[in-house]
C-alpha cells in the first residue's frame, strides 16, 4: 500500500517569501501525486498534479512540484506567498493506471505572516 | 470546472438520531463517489467507496451498519450516520469521479455535531 509523510504540521512564512511545503511518499508501484489546498471552512480543491511526463508541474496561482523519483518527494513550491495563500495543504498518492483511491498527508498549514 | 455540492454544509443533532448527508455532482455523471472524514489537524480518512447502483466498499475499521451509504444515481451519493453519538462528530466530505479526464473533486463537506 502506498503512504504519505508531510513532515511539517504548520510553516510560518513572512509574505512575499519563498516557501518549500515538504511531501515524500512510498509505493513499490508506479503512482499519480496531488497537491490539494483547502482555505478555511473551505473544502479541498485540487492545485496541482502529476500523472507522467514532464515532472515539474505547475499551478495556475504560481506555485510548482517536482516530482522526484529517486528521492519519492514531490515538494511543493512557490517563490513568493501572499497573504491568500495561507490555508492547509495536503499532499495526496494514489496508484497510476486509471482511477484508484487517494491516500492523503496529514497536511501542512501554511500561515503567511503580514 | 465540474462541481460537487453537500448538503447540509452544517447539521446539529441530538445523540440517538440519525443524520443524513448528500453528496451531488452538479454538472456531470459519477460513477464512484468517495466519502471522507477529517478529524481536527488531521488528514481525511477514507471510509468508502460509493459504486452506482451497488453495494458501497467500506475501509477497514468503518461500520457499515452505522454509516449507510446509498449511491442511487449517477449524481448522488448519501451518507447516513445512523444513531449518531458525539464521538461521531466530524468534517464529511465526499467527493466524484468524473469519468473524462479521470479526476476526482471534492464537495465543501458537511459538519456534524452530535449534542
Amino acid at each position: 500500500a502506498q503512504s504519505v509523510t508531510q513532515l511539517d504540521s504548520q510553516v510560518p512564512v513572512f509574505e512575499e517569501a519563498p516557501v518549500e511545503l515538504r511531501c515524500n511518499y512510498s509505493s513499490s508501484v508506479s503512482v499519480y501525486l496531488f497537491w490539494y489546498v483547502q482555505y478555511p471552512n473551505q473544502g479541498l480543491q485540487l492545485l496541482l498534479k502529476y500523472l507522467s511526463g514532464s515532472t515539474l508541474v505547475e499551478s495556475i496561482n504560481g506555485f510548482e512540484a517536482e516530482f522526484n523519483k529517486s528521492q519519492t518527494s514531490f515538494h511543493l513550491r512557490k517563490p513568493s506567498v501572499h497573504i491568500s495563500d495561507t490555508a492547509e495543504y495536503f499532499c495526496a498518492v494514489s496508484l497510476s493506471g486509471g482511477y484508484q483511491k487517494v491516500t492523503f498527508g496529514i497536511g501542512t498549514k501554511l500561515q503567511v505572516i503580514p | 470546472g465540474a462541481v460537487v455540492s453537500q448538503h447540509p454544509s452544517r447539521v446539529i443533532c441530538k445523540s440517538g438520531t440519525s443524520v443524513k448527508i448528500e453528496c451531488r455532482s452538479l454538472d456531470f455523471q459519477a460513477t464512484t463517489m468517495f466519502w471522507y472524514r477529517q478529524f481536527p489537524k488531521k488528514s481525511l480518512m477514507l471510509m468508502a467507496t460509493s459504486n452506482e447502483g451497488s453495494k458501497a466498499t467500506y475501509e477497514q475499521g468503518v461500520e457499515k451498519d452505522k454509516f449507510l451509504i446509498n449511491h442511487a444515481s449517477l449524481t448522488l451519493s448519501t451518507l447516513t450516520v445512523t444513531s449518531a453519538h458525539p464521538e461521531d462528530s466530524s468534517f464529511y466530505i465526499c467527493s466524484a469521479i468524473r469519468t473524462v479526464g479521470n479526476e476526482q473533486f471534492f464537495g465543501p463537506g458537511t459538519r456534524l455535531t452530535v449534542l
